[in-house]
Protein backbone atom coordinates (compact mmCIF):
# COMPACT_ATOMS: atom_id res chain seq x y z
CA UNK A 1 0.00 0.00 0.00
CA UNK A 2 1.33 3.15 -1.05
CA UNK A 3 1.59 5.66 1.74
CA UNK A 4 3.61 8.74 3.05
CA UNK A 5 4.35 8.94 6.59
CA UNK A 6 6.09 12.67 8.28
CA UNK A 7 7.73 13.30 11.51
CA UNK A 8 7.97 15.30 13.51
CA UNK A 9 3.65 15.97 13.96
CA UNK A 10 5.12 19.52 15.81
CA UNK A 11 8.30 21.28 15.81
CA UNK A 12 8.83 23.94 17.84
CA UNK A 13 11.78 26.27 16.93
CA UNK A 14 13.65 28.97 18.04
CA UNK A 15 14.87 31.68 15.41
CA UNK A 16 17.99 30.62 13.62
CA UNK A 17 17.37 27.48 14.89
CA UNK A 18 18.34 24.84 12.44
CA UNK A 19 16.22 21.48 12.04
CA UNK A 20 15.09 18.99 9.21
CA UNK A 21 11.63 17.53 8.84
CA UNK A 22 11.38 13.97 7.69
CA UNK A 23 9.09 12.55 5.41
CA UNK A 24 9.11 8.60 4.73
CA UNK A 25 7.39 6.16 2.01
CA UNK A 26 6.38 3.61 0.18
CA UNK A 27 4.88 3.51 -3.02
CA UNK A 28 5.25 1.14 -6.06
CA UNK A 29 7.57 2.81 -8.38
CA UNK A 30 7.88 6.59 -7.38
CA UNK A 31 7.78 9.28 -10.04
CA UNK A 32 8.08 12.28 -8.00
CA UNK A 33 8.04 13.56 -4.42
CA UNK A 34 6.60 16.74 -3.81
CA UNK A 35 6.61 19.53 -0.31
CA UNK A 36 4.26 22.12 0.02
CA UNK A 37 3.88 24.76 2.55
CA UNK A 38 0.02 25.20 3.87
CA UNK A 39 -0.62 28.33 6.28
CA UNK A 40 -3.41 28.40 8.60
CA UNK A 41 -6.86 28.91 6.43
CA UNK A 42 -5.53 28.54 3.12
CA UNK A 43 -4.53 26.28 0.47
CA UNK A 44 -1.11 24.01 0.09
CA UNK A 45 1.43 26.10 -1.83
CA UNK A 46 4.11 24.26 -3.83
CA UNK A 47 8.07 24.48 -2.42
CA UNK A 48 9.54 21.41 -4.33
CA UNK A 49 9.46 18.27 -6.72
CA UNK A 50 12.29 15.71 -6.64
CA UNK A 51 12.42 13.11 -9.10
CA UNK A 52 15.70 10.78 -7.92
CA UNK A 53 17.22 9.91 -5.10
CA UNK A 54 20.13 12.07 -4.39
CA UNK A 55 18.50 14.91 -6.05
CA UNK A 56 18.52 18.37 -3.92
CA UNK A 57 16.67 21.48 -4.25
CA UNK A 58 17.12 24.93 -2.50
CA UNK A 59 15.09 27.72 -2.26
CA UNK A 60 15.90 30.65 0.16
CA UNK A 61 16.30 29.36 3.75
CA UNK A 62 14.76 25.53 2.79
CA UNK A 63 16.53 22.61 1.36
CA UNK A 64 14.93 19.43 0.29
CA UNK A 65 16.86 16.55 -0.24
CA UNK A 66 15.76 12.83 -2.04
CA UNK A 67 16.65 8.85 -1.15
CA UNK A 68 15.07 5.81 -1.77
CA UNK A 69 12.87 5.61 1.31
CA UNK A 70 12.54 9.31 2.64
CA UNK A 71 13.01 12.93 1.99
CA UNK A 72 13.75 15.61 4.47
CA UNK A 73 13.51 19.23 4.86
CA UNK A 74 16.27 21.43 6.21
CA UNK A 75 15.81 24.68 7.25
CA UNK A 76 18.49 26.75 8.15
CA UNK A 77 18.29 29.61 10.33
CA UNK A 78 14.43 29.42 10.47
CA UNK A 79 12.76 33.09 10.90
CA UNK A 80 9.15 33.56 12.45
CA UNK A 81 7.87 33.99 8.89
CA UNK A 82 8.75 30.18 8.26
CA UNK A 83 5.94 28.80 10.52
CA UNK A 84 3.66 26.79 8.74
CA UNK A 85 2.70 23.24 7.98
CA UNK A 86 4.50 21.67 5.99
CA UNK A 87 3.42 18.92 3.73
CA UNK A 88 5.09 15.92 1.69
CA UNK A 89 3.37 13.94 -1.06
CA UNK A 90 4.49 11.03 -3.49
CA UNK A 91 3.24 10.57 -7.23
CA UNK A 92 3.19 6.68 -7.95
CA UNK A 93 4.66 6.13 -11.90
CA UNK A 94 1.35 4.08 -12.20
CA UNK A 95 -0.87 6.71 -11.82
CA UNK A 96 0.33 10.20 -12.26
CA UNK A 97 -3.07 11.81 -11.51
CA UNK A 98 -3.07 10.26 -7.91
CA UNK A 99 -1.04 12.04 -5.25
CA UNK A 100 -0.39 10.62 -1.74
CA UNK A 101 -0.11 13.16 1.09
CA UNK A 102 1.62 12.80 4.47
CA UNK A 103 -0.36 14.36 7.30
CA UNK A 104 2.21 17.08 7.51
CA UNK A 105 4.54 18.78 10.22
CA UNK A 106 3.37 21.95 12.26
CA UNK A 107 6.91 24.30 12.64
CA UNK A 108 6.35 27.13 15.06
CA UNK A 109 9.29 29.59 14.66
CA UNK A 110 9.56 31.83 17.67
CA UNK A 111 11.86 34.94 17.34
CA UNK B 1 -4.95 36.20 -11.96
CA UNK B 2 -7.23 34.97 -9.66
CA UNK B 3 -6.07 31.02 -9.69
CA UNK B 4 -8.12 28.76 -8.18
CA UNK B 5 -11.27 29.57 -6.55
CA UNK B 6 -13.39 27.36 -4.34
CA UNK B 7 -17.40 28.60 -3.21
CA UNK B 8 -18.90 28.52 -0.68
CA UNK B 9 -15.88 29.05 1.99
CA UNK B 10 -18.07 27.52 4.83
CA UNK B 11 -21.24 26.04 5.08
CA UNK B 12 -22.97 23.69 7.96
CA UNK B 13 -25.55 21.03 6.82
CA UNK B 14 -27.66 18.70 8.62
CA UNK B 15 -27.84 15.07 7.89
CA UNK B 16 -29.40 13.83 4.34
CA UNK B 17 -29.06 17.49 3.08
CA UNK B 18 -27.34 18.31 -0.64
CA UNK B 19 -24.95 20.54 -1.63
CA UNK B 20 -22.63 21.18 -4.47
CA UNK B 21 -19.03 22.56 -4.10
CA UNK B 22 -17.87 24.59 -7.06
CA UNK B 23 -13.90 25.03 -8.03
CA UNK B 24 -13.33 27.49 -10.76
CA UNK B 25 -9.82 27.93 -12.07
CA UNK B 26 -8.56 30.82 -14.87
CA UNK B 27 -5.10 28.96 -15.76
CA UNK B 28 -6.30 26.82 -18.57
CA UNK B 29 -5.11 23.85 -16.95
CA UNK B 30 -6.40 20.49 -17.99
CA UNK B 31 -6.02 18.45 -14.87
CA UNK B 32 -8.14 18.92 -12.17
CA UNK B 33 -8.76 17.30 -8.41
CA UNK B 34 -10.96 17.56 -5.28
CA UNK B 35 -9.41 16.56 -2.07
CA UNK B 36 -10.40 16.29 1.29
CA UNK B 37 -8.26 17.18 4.43
CA UNK B 38 -9.46 16.12 8.23
CA UNK B 39 -6.81 16.42 11.17
CA UNK B 40 -4.43 13.78 11.76
CA UNK B 41 -4.92 12.25 7.97
CA UNK B 42 -3.78 14.76 5.31
CA UNK B 43 -4.56 15.84 2.06
CA UNK B 44 -6.87 12.43 0.35
CA UNK B 45 -8.28 12.48 -3.25
CA UNK B 46 -11.51 12.09 -3.74
CA UNK B 47 -12.16 12.56 -7.58
CA UNK B 48 -10.10 14.18 -10.58
CA UNK B 49 -10.51 14.44 -14.09
CA UNK B 50 -7.62 15.19 -16.84
CA UNK B 51 -10.03 16.96 -19.03
CA UNK B 52 -13.50 18.69 -19.61
CA UNK B 53 -16.33 15.81 -19.95
CA UNK B 54 -14.04 13.28 -17.79
CA UNK B 55 -13.81 12.29 -14.28
CA UNK B 56 -12.19 9.50 -12.61
CA UNK B 57 -12.34 8.21 -8.72
CA UNK B 58 -9.51 8.54 -6.10
CA UNK B 59 -8.97 7.20 -2.85
CA UNK B 60 -11.69 7.99 -0.76
CA UNK B 61 -14.44 8.31 -3.91
CA UNK B 62 -17.92 6.71 -1.94
CA UNK B 63 -20.74 9.09 -1.65
CA UNK B 64 -19.50 12.33 -3.63
CA UNK B 65 -20.18 12.93 -7.47
CA UNK B 66 -18.22 15.08 -9.85
CA UNK B 67 -18.82 16.92 -13.27
CA UNK B 68 -16.42 18.99 -15.65
CA UNK B 69 -18.74 19.92 -18.07
CA UNK B 70 -16.83 22.75 -18.65
CA UNK B 71 -12.61 22.99 -18.63
CA UNK B 72 -12.59 26.13 -15.69
CA UNK B 73 -15.37 24.36 -13.73
CA UNK B 74 -15.05 20.99 -11.80
CA UNK B 75 -18.39 20.49 -9.30
CA UNK B 76 -18.27 17.95 -6.16
CA UNK B 77 -21.19 17.04 -5.16
CA UNK B 78 -22.63 15.60 -1.92
CA UNK B 79 -26.42 13.95 -2.43
CA UNK B 80 -26.92 13.13 0.55
CA UNK B 81 -24.70 14.66 3.48
CA UNK B 82 -23.32 12.11 6.60
CA UNK B 83 -21.56 13.72 9.54
CA UNK B 84 -18.18 11.52 8.17
CA UNK B 85 -18.26 14.31 5.29
CA UNK B 86 -17.32 16.69 7.68
CA UNK B 87 -13.72 17.91 6.71
CA UNK B 88 -11.79 20.42 4.77
CA UNK B 89 -12.42 20.32 1.22
CA UNK B 90 -9.69 21.86 -0.99
CA UNK B 91 -9.58 21.87 -5.47
CA UNK B 92 -6.48 22.03 -6.79
CA UNK B 93 -5.39 22.19 -10.96
CA UNK B 94 -2.12 21.21 -13.05
CA UNK B 95 -1.12 22.20 -16.59
CA UNK B 96 -0.12 19.73 -19.32
CA UNK B 97 2.65 22.28 -20.48
CA UNK B 98 4.96 24.28 -19.42
CA UNK B 99 7.43 24.46 -16.70
CA UNK B 100 5.22 23.63 -13.81
CA UNK B 101 4.38 20.59 -15.98
CA UNK B 102 7.89 19.65 -15.60
CA UNK B 103 7.56 20.08 -12.15
CA UNK B 104 4.07 18.66 -11.37
CA UNK B 105 3.07 21.60 -9.47
CA UNK B 106 -0.70 21.18 -8.70
CA UNK B 107 -2.58 24.92 -7.71
CA UNK B 108 -4.76 24.64 -4.92
CA UNK B 109 -7.80 26.65 -3.47
CA UNK B 110 -8.37 28.13 -0.41
CA UNK B 111 -10.35 25.71 0.46
CA UNK B 112 -14.46 25.24 2.11
CA UNK B 113 -14.83 24.13 5.20
CA UNK B 114 -17.81 21.70 5.72
CA UNK B 115 -19.90 21.08 8.84
CA UNK B 116 -22.51 17.99 9.04
CA UNK B 117 -24.50 18.21 11.73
Amino acid sequence: EDQVTQSPEALRLQEGESSSLNCSYTVSGLRGLFWYRQDPGKGPEFLFTLYSAGEEKEKERLKATLTKKESFLHITAPKPEDSATYLCAVQPVYNFNKFYFGSGTKLNVKP
Amino acid sequence: NAGVTQTPKFRVLKTGQSMTLLCAQDMNHEYMYWYRQDPGMGLRLIHYSVGEGTTAKGEVPDGYNVSRLKKQNFLLGLESAAPSQTSVYFCASSPTSGRALAKNIQYFGAGTRLSVL
